[in-house]
């Protein structure tokens, strides 16, 4: 069966510090990779994707994902992360069924001090 | 522009009452329909999806069904809820043929 592993269930950073999430996905069948976000209060809301092509994407607000065949890995990346950033991340794959079934991880609520 | 909504977005309902939560899409025809549940700590469970009216796939064994009566509507319904069936619940449409999916506000459900 498939899966996605989080690996941080929590991470607290200050305003400026680099973030990375981690995210492991199982093998199997074509890979269509996301990372989910939701704000406190909101619905939650595609950050970005990958699909094929350029394992490097890069999403909204400065977030970006690097896709690693190799390491089974799709790890969120932000530079210089903001406190509007606070939220609860998910990473997710898609698997068989139809176009819009996908496996998500657990979620990482990131805090951000100001 | 596309949109979804859902409704109740906060619902109480004791044991062994009967649910039914809505879900509507505007701006798209014959999306594919989902019904998703947050828990905490747990991430996000598919539990139903519809690729047409009347077409229902069952993702888990459980205390629910869903319904599509219509193109742009998605319900999802008990006739008895369990204590067990308190959660956060997600409707969402897919866009394209990757998976992209777009989630509406979601509905509280609180069993006692």
């Amino acid at each position: 069966a498939q899966s996605v592993s989080q690996h941080n269930h929590h991470v607290i950073l200050s305003e400026a510090a680099s973030l990375e999430l981690g995210c492991n996905y199982s093998y199997g069948g074509t890979v269509n990779l996301f990372w989910y976000v939701q704000y406190p209060g909101q619905h939650l809301q595609l950050l970005l994707k990958y699909f094929s092509g350029d394992p490097l994407v890069k999403g909204i607000k400065g977030f970006e994902a690097e896709f690693i065949k190799s390491k089974f890995s799709f790890n969120l990346r932000k530079p210089s992360v903001q406190w509007s950033d606070t939220a609860e991340y998910f990473c997710a794959r898609n698997y068989g069924g139809s176009q819009g079934n996908l496996i998500f991880g657990k979620g990482t609520k990131l805090s951000v001090k100001p | 522009s596309q949109t979804i909504h859902q409704w109740p977005a906060t619902l109480v309902q004791p044991v062994g009452s009967p649910l039914s939560l809505e879900c509507t899409v505007e701006g798209t025809s014959n999306p594919n329909l989902y019904w998703y549940r947050q828990a905490a700590g747990r991430g996000l469970q598919l539990l139903f999806y519809s690729v047409g009216i009347g077409q229902i796939s069952s993702e888990v064994p459980q205390n629910l069904s869903a319904s599509r009566p219509q193109d742009r509507q998605f319900i999802l319904s008990s006739k008895k809820l369990l204590l067990s069936d308190s959660g956060f619940y997600l409707c969402a449409w897919a866009s394209g043929s990757n998976g992209e999916l777009f989630f509406g506000e979601g509905s509280r459900l609180t069993v006692l």
